[in-house]
């Protein structure tokens, strides 16, 4: 089956510094990944689309300067929280669409990974 | 209020059947998901139902659909420990220039022996 993988699977900084997540799709090429943040006992929230080769797509709320996204190729999406702060803490997962698409309009979500700062 | 609302937590005994329920809000949604979240861990598909079906069967899973009431449940027969999970519902919506699945809550499902 499709292979989302994000890395690290957890982190710990301190506040003022910037960390990157990666995702990956292992066994398939994704033009479209999804970040998406999510709070305990809360739903997903989208964050942004990531499209291979273009800007990414922010969802209301969102600060693009602070949440920096670069998708260059077809296996590969970053998220990089700059400047972090304590408040940023919380469980970032990603998930990616399959270049082939499908009629169900299938996402294959990463592990996630849980960000503290300190 | 939210999009998609679904209780937060549902407790059974192995064995019995859990109803999972979930309410949604827009009504022009062609698909509704299931998706499986264990603990330190991504989401999982676990299910989908097209708008245009009332019931969907997978082996254990039956997923209910109440398009009027806009209402879907996700019921699990014979539950097992190995089930016990949050478990999210999701419309189907489109944000920009993507379908994107909206997300409730989730409930925790605990299965106890």
């Amino acid at each position: 089956g499709a292979v989302v993988s994000q890395h690290p699977s957890w982190v710990i900084c301190k506040s003022g510094t910037s960390v990157k997540i990666e995702c990956r799709s292992l066994d398939f090429q994704a033009t479209t990944m999804f970040w998406y943040r999510q709070f305990p006992k809360q739903s997903l929230m989208l964050m942004a689309t990531s499209n291979e080769g273009s800007k990414a797509t922010y969802e209301q709320g969102v600060e693009k300067d602070k949440f920096l996204i670069n998708h260059a190729s077809l296996t590969l999406s970053t998220l990089t929280v700059t400047s972090a702060h304590p408040e940023d803490s919380s469980f970032y997962i990603c998930s990616a669409r399959d270049v082939r698409g499908s009629s169900t309009d299938t996402q294959y979500f990463g592990p996630g990974t849980r960000l503290t700062v300190l | 209020g939210e999009d998609v609302e679904q209780s937060l937590f549902l407790s059974v005994r192995e064995g019995d059947s859990s109803v999972i329920n979930c309410t949604y809000t827009d009504s022009s949604s062609t698909y509704l998901y299931w998706y499986k979240q264990e603990p330190g861990a991504g989401l999982q598909l676990l299910t989908y139902i097209f708008s245009n079906m009332d019931m969907k069967q997978d082996q254990r899973l039956t997923v209910l659909l109440n398009k009027k009431d806009k209402h879907l449940s996700l019921r699990i027969a014979d539950t097992q420990t190995g089930d016990s999970a949050i478990y999210f519902c999701a419309e189907r919506k489109r944000t920009g220039g993507s379908y994107i699945p909206t997300f409730g809550r989730g409930t925790s499902l605990i299965v106890h022996p």
